[in-house]
């Protein structure tokens, strides 16, 4: 079991600069998860992808994340013009799809952004 | 507005006795249930699932689920030091999960 990948572990970055996460999610697990969050906070719903398909994203997200899945294995998440707001442990997490009860979420290890 | 609540503690334990931990969540039509425990700077981890009203144990962990009153909540039996963490809840939306801010458990040697 590999389990969920996430690159890279921690990011420290200035404002204004862009970053780029990646995702390698459990291999068989069609569903890929990304959360952001901060200190004493649940995650908080980024964006959801069902494949290579993004099924949705988050209202509060700005226009400067945006993040992909091309092949519907590995997936990329991208913040522009980075703001020291946007410093978080962004995690992503990966589940199988496939009727009801839902299937657990299994979380990788985050990417800490420091953004200074 | 769809709403998970537990109490933030941190709630404090001996070593040896039961921890409760709490959850209430706000949508009726919720149909999956899961306990994340997370570490200090690490991401969460799954503890326990759980689908349909009553009880369900896996070793020290037992979650128990009430759909008429809306919660659910965690218990760990035999306490350890290990076990202090923040434990999360969470509720199936649809695709997603929505989440609780967490409670943190601290277990006294």
């Amino acid at each position: 079991d590999t389990g969920v990948s996430q690159n890279p572990r921690h990011k420290i970055t200035k404002r204004g600069q862009n970053v780029t996460f990646r995702c390698d999610p459990i291999s068989e697990h069609n569903r890929l998860y990304w959360y952001r969050q901060t200190l004493g906070q649940g995650p908080e719903f980024l964006t959801y992808f069902q494949n290579e398909a993004q099924l949705e994203k988050s209202r509060l997200l700005s226009d400067r994340f945006s993040a992909e899945r091309p092949k519907g294995s590995f997936s990329t998440l991208e913040i522009q013009r980075t703001e020291q707001g946007d410093s978080a442990m962004y995690l992503c997490a990966s589940s199988l799809s496939g009727g009801q009860p839902n299937s657990p979420l299994h979380f990788g290890n985050g990417t800490r952004l420091t953004v200074t | 507005q769809k709403e998970v609540e537990q109490n933030s503690g941190p709630l404090s334990v001996p070593e040896g006795a039961i921890a409760s931990l709490n959850c209430t969540y706000s949508d009726r039509g919720s149909q999956s249930f899961f306990w994340y425990r997370q570490y200090s700077g690490k991401s969460p981890e799954l503890i326990m699932s759980i689908y349909s009203n009553g009880d369900k144990e896996d070793g020290r962990f037992t979650a128990q689920l009430n759909k008429a009153s809306q919660y659910v909540s965690l218990l760990i039996r035999d306490s350890q030091p290990s076990d202090s963490a923040t434990y999360l809840c969470a509720v199936n939306e649809n695709y997603q999960l929505i989440w609780g801010a967490g409670t943190k458990l601290i277990i006294k040697p």
